[in-house]
């Protein structure tokens, strides 16, 4: 599959506990989004990277963190997880910044805290 | 800040009926707009965008700057549109991450 990728698809945990998702963005693409999907909120951007550099930050809490790698994959770290942080987290990919492209959707990871 | 506004939550068609999912959208500038599709265990696609002004599986979206509205139609819906529809807006500068509506499920029943 040369499309996005994420893993894992469910991750069950507990309320406290720190967790980190990965994201690998299509082959060639540069920018990496992160988006949360709640039922009360609805899909919210996270956060983006660019070639390794933090680009843009949305409603983004503290307790969360993501970096992108020289090899283009970026983590979203979790931690002191709260129930409210149950979600569905989305790792999209584009081409490059200026020019923005379409952005791309990996399959999502459930993270259910319990 | 931008804001996208997608009033119904849930709209059921009949199948051959037309269909319209309404967007309404609030940004300062020049946004681009899009419709993003979500099927049945299926990862978010994208359905059309505005610049394009090109339609994809029957349904056409045209930017009402006026309304500011960008609202997704088919004449003749079909089953298999049955889908979590996003509307979703990108702002003009070197951010160019979406904001998305909290989007509507499509029903179309036979």
């Amino acid at each position: 599959d040369s499309g996005v990728t994420q893993t894992p698809k469910h991750l069950i945990t507990a309320t406290g506990q720190r967790v980190t998702l990965r994201c690998s963005p299509r082959s060639g693409d540069l920018s990496v989004y992160w988006y949360q999907q709640s039922l009360d909120q609805g899909l919210q951007f996270l956060i983006q990277y660019y070639n390794g550099e933090e680009r843009a930050k949305g409603n983004i809490l503290e307790r969360f963190s993501a970096q992108q790698f020289p090899d283009l994959h970026s983590e979203l770290n979790l931690s002191s997880l709260e129930l409210g942080d149950s979600a569905l987290y989305f790792c999209a990919s584009s081409v490059d910044l200026a020019g923005g492209g379409e952005q791309f959707f990996g399959p999502g990871t459930r993270l259910t805290v319990l | 800040a931008q804001r996208v506004t997608q009033p119904e939550k849930l709209l059921s068609v009949f199948k051959g009926a037309p269909v319209e999912l309404k967007c309404n959208y609030s940004y300062s500038g020049s946004p681009e707009l899009f419709w993003y599709v979500q099927y049945s265990r299926q990862r978010l696609q994208l359905l059309l965008r505005h610049i394009s002004r090109e339609s994809i599986k029957g349904f056409t979206a045209d930017l009402n700057k006026g309304e500011t509205s960008f609202h997704l139609k088919k004449p003749f819906a079909q089953e298999e549109d049955s889908a979590m529809y996003y509307c979703a807006l990108r702002p003009s500068g070197s951010a160019r991450q979406l904001t998305f509506g909290s989007g509507t499920q499509l029903t179309v029943l036979p």
